[in-house]
């Protein structure tokens, strides 16, 4: 069956920090991939996503890159501000956006 | 824009209990689905609908049931609560058609079984 891998964390960094957040999938067929957000005590929000092969995905400095040939999506932030601090899911879908399988979350904390 | 409404946001049963767990989308969503968030496992799919009157099991649907009597509501069934039902859950909906469909999720409820 399709599954997700992320290092858990939790993920520590000074403001101002790069982040990269690895994600690995097992998929048996072509699926979407995406980002998602979980702030303190709330829902999760879509962060970025990609449909395709070499596709990149981007928003609010993050950005990710479907990468079909080594089964990858990293998320990744060049500075990363204290109102990052969230917990941050990547998961896969084969139908686009529904029934997704979400890896195990990674909790980002970042110090001013 | 009320997008995802869950009720209640948390709720402490006992044993043995039934209860619903409640799920309503204005956005004309078909699809609508059912996760449960467990420390060090990410979201797992109970159960999902594409359209009223349709229903399907996800990864885990033991112990819980579903029905989509509408568009709009897709509440959650714990006929009789146990320990293991312990978790924070999530409901999400989208449309099933194009490449650009997004998901919304709602805030979650936080379920306490003693």
């Amino acid at each position: 069956g399709n599954s997700v891998t992320q290092m858990e964390g939790p993920v520590t960094l000074s403001e101002e920090a790069f982040l990269t957040i690895n994600c690995t999938y097992t998929a048996t067929g072509y699926p979407s991939l995406f980002w998602y957000v979980q702030y303190p005590g709330e829902g999760l929000q879509l962060l970025l996503k990609a449909t395709k092969a070499d596709d990149k995905g981007s928003n609010k400095g993050f950005e990710a890159t479907y990468r079909k040939e080594t089964t990858s999506f990293h998320l990744e932030k060049g500075s990363v501000q204290v109102s990052d601090s969230a917990v941050y899911f990547c998961a896969l879908s084969e139908n686009y956006g529904q029934n997704f399988v979400f890896g195990p979350g990674t909790r980002l904390s970042v110090l001013p | 824009n009320a997008g995802v409404t869950q009720t209640p946001k948390f709720q402490v049963l006992k044993t043995g209990q039934s209860m619903t767990l409640q799920c309503a989308q204005d956005m004309n969503h078909e699809y609508m689905s059912w996760y449960r968030q467990d420390p060090g496992m990410g979201l797992r799919l109970i159960h999902y609908s594409v359209g009223a009157g349709i229903t399907d099991q996800g990864e885990v649907p033991n112990g819980y049931n579903v029905s989509r009597s509408t568009t709009e509501d897709f509440p959650l069934r714990l006929l009789s609560a146990a320990p293991s039902q312990t978790s924070v859950y999530f409901c999400a909906s989208s449309h099933t058609q194009g490449v650009n469909t997004e998901a919304f999720f709602g805030q979650g409820t936080r379920l306490t079984v003693v």
